[in-house]
C-alpha cells in the first residue's frame, strides 16, 4: 500500500521568512495530494491540493510543488505570519481514491 | 450549509465496554471515511464507503472494530471491549464523490480507562 514520509517534524522559522515541507510517497499510480492544516484541538483543514497532471500550484503565500518521477512534494509558505503555526499534514491517494494516506505531520512554529 | 458533524464530543469508557461513535456527512456526498488520529500523531485510515459498493475496511486494525453507514448517510462507528491502545481522536470526513476533497468533522475523542 502508499507509504508517505514527511520530513522536517518539527520547523520553527522567524516571522517573515520562508517554510518548507517535504513529502515523499511510494505508490506510483497516486494521483492526488492534498496538504491540511491543524491547530491545536481543532480538525484539519484543506489548505492547497495538486493533481498529477501539474507539477505547481499557488494560492496567495502558499505553493505546493510536485515531482512525479522523484514520487515528492512539497509546501512552501512564503511571508509567514504567526496564525501560520500550526501542524500540517501531506497526503496521498491512489486512482481509486479511497482513502488517504498521510504523513506523520509538521509541527510549524512561527516566532514574532 | 452543514458540514460534517459527529457525536458524541468526548467520550470516556471503561475497559471492555463497547462504544458507537456518529457520523453525519455533508448532505450529498456520496463518499465517507473514518480516521483514527492517536496523541501528537498523524491521521491513521480505518474504513471508507462509498455509495452502496461494500466498503474498505482494509484500516481496521481488529475485528472489533466495525462500521457501517445506513441509506448512504449517516455512519456509524462501533469499537467493541475497547482497550486502552484504542484511546485516540476518532475522525470522521466525506466527499462528495472518490478523489475529490474530503472534509473533516470535529472528531471525537475517546479515552479508554
Amino acid at each position: 500500500g502508499e507509504n508517505v514520509e514527511q520530513h522536517p517534524s518539527t520547523l520553527s522559522v522567524q516571522e517573515g521568512d520562508s517554510a518548507v515541507i517535504k513529502c515523499t510517497y511510494s505508490d506510483s499510480a497516486s494521483n492526488y495530494f492534498p496538504w491540511y492544516k491543524q491547530e491545536l484541538g481543532k480538525r484539519p483543514q484543506l489548505i492547497i491540493d495538486i493533481r498529477s497532471n501539474v507539477g505547481e500550484k499557488k494560492d496567495q503565500r502558499i505553493a505546493v510543488t510536485l515531482n512525479k518521477t522523484a514520487k515528492h512534494f512539497s509546501l512552501h509558505i512564503t511571508e509567514t505570519q504567526p496564525e501560520d503555526s500550526a501542524v500540517y499534514f501531506c497526503a496521498a491517494t491512489g486512482a481509486a481514491g479511497n482513502k488517504l494516506t498521510f504523513g506523520g505531520g509538521t509541527r510549524v512554529l512561527v516566532k514574532p | 450549509g452543514a458540514g460534517v458533524s459527529q457525536s458524541p464530543s468526548n467520550k470516556v469508557t471503561e475497559k471492555g465496554k463497547d462504544v458507537e461513535l456518529r457520523c453525519d456527512p455533508i448532505s450529498g456526498h456520496t463518499a465517507l471515511y473514518w480516521y483514527r488520529q492517536s496523541l501528537g500523531q498523524g491521521l491513521e485510515f480505518l474504513i471508507y464507503f462509498q455509495g452502496n459498493s461494500a466498503p474498505d475496511k482494509s484500516g481496521l486494525p481488529s475485528d472489533r472494530f466495525s462500521a457501517e453507514r445506513t441509506g448512504g448517510s449517516v455512519s456509524t462507528l462501533t469499537i467493541q471491549r475497547t482497550q486502552q491502545e484504542d484511546s485516540a481522536v476518532y475522525l470522521c470526513a466525506s466527499s462528495l464523490d472518490p478523489g475529490s476533497e474530503q472534509y473533516f468533522g470535529p472528531g471525537t475523542r475517546l479515552t479508554v480507562t
